[in-house]
């Protein structure tokens, strides 16, 4: 169990719509990951915060995609408006110092 | 811009064979990670690496690390159909104090285990 849980698992919504993906963690940790797979451009780092402030976020595709990290257990990831193109899985993961990341199950979104 | 390359990216063996996955990648770092992901799952960590010269062993699987040549190895002894999988390095540029802040993913590895 890598302490991640994702909200939704998947989600299907047409172009336009707005799409928030919630991210909570269950054990203590230092660092917050946002990444996106797909097919064509593979596993990409979206935004990453430690200690709740957000650190780097130029894997941010453009300013439909807005990330929040309230408090040390939960964020979220929003796309307004969303469109086909970011259709893909979003992984949220934890981290802490030098040890590995963990993975949380994903988001599977579909954009039509 | 940093750049991690998996070689090969599809790679079909044999139960009971041996095989390395290669991962090299273009800038200075001393921390790399691999991962597998099985099809429609999330990610699973298999290995840290943490210095020059550093082996790591799980089962089947042993990861090495040469910093000095910018590589990493995935060897795989005596396949077997459970380690058909997709494998990931990352590599961690060192671009914080608080490490393993930035990582970057290679394009994966796709082994396929053949009865």
């Amino acid at each position: 169990d890598a302490g991640v849980i994702q909200s939704p698992r998947h989600e299907v919504t047409e172009m336009g719509q707005e799409v928030t993906l919630r991210c909570k963690l269950i054990s203590g940790h230092n660092s917050l990951f946002w990444y996106r797979q797909t097919m064509m451009r593979g596993l990409e780092l979206l935004i990453y915060f430690n200690n709740n402030v957000p650190i780097d976020d130029s894997g941010m595709p453009e300013d439909r995609f807005s990330a929040k990290m309230p408090n040390a257990s939960f964020s979220t990831l929003k796309i307004q408006p969303s469109e086909p193109r970011d259709s893909a899985v979003y992984f949220c993961a934890r981290g802490r110092g030098l040890h590995t990341q963990y993975f949380g199950p994903g988001t599977r979104l579909t954009v039509l | 811009e940093l750049k991690v390359e998996q070689n090969p990216l599809f790679l079909s063996m044999q139960e009971g064979k041996n095989y390395t996955i290669y991962c090299n990648y273009s800038t200075t770092s001393d921390r790399l990670y691999w991962y597998r992901q099985d099809p429609g799952k999330s990610l699973e960590s298999l290995f840290v690496l943490l210095s020059n010269g550093a082996v790591k062993q799980e089962g089947r699987l042993m990861a090495s690390l040469d910093t000095k040549a910018r590589l990493s190895t995935l060897h795989i002894t005596a396949a077997v159909h459970d380690l058909s999988a997709t494998y990931f390095c990352a590599v961690d540029p060192q671009s914080t104090n608080f490490g393993n802040e930035k990582l970057t993913f290679g394009t994966g590895t796709r082994l396929t285990i053949i009865p």
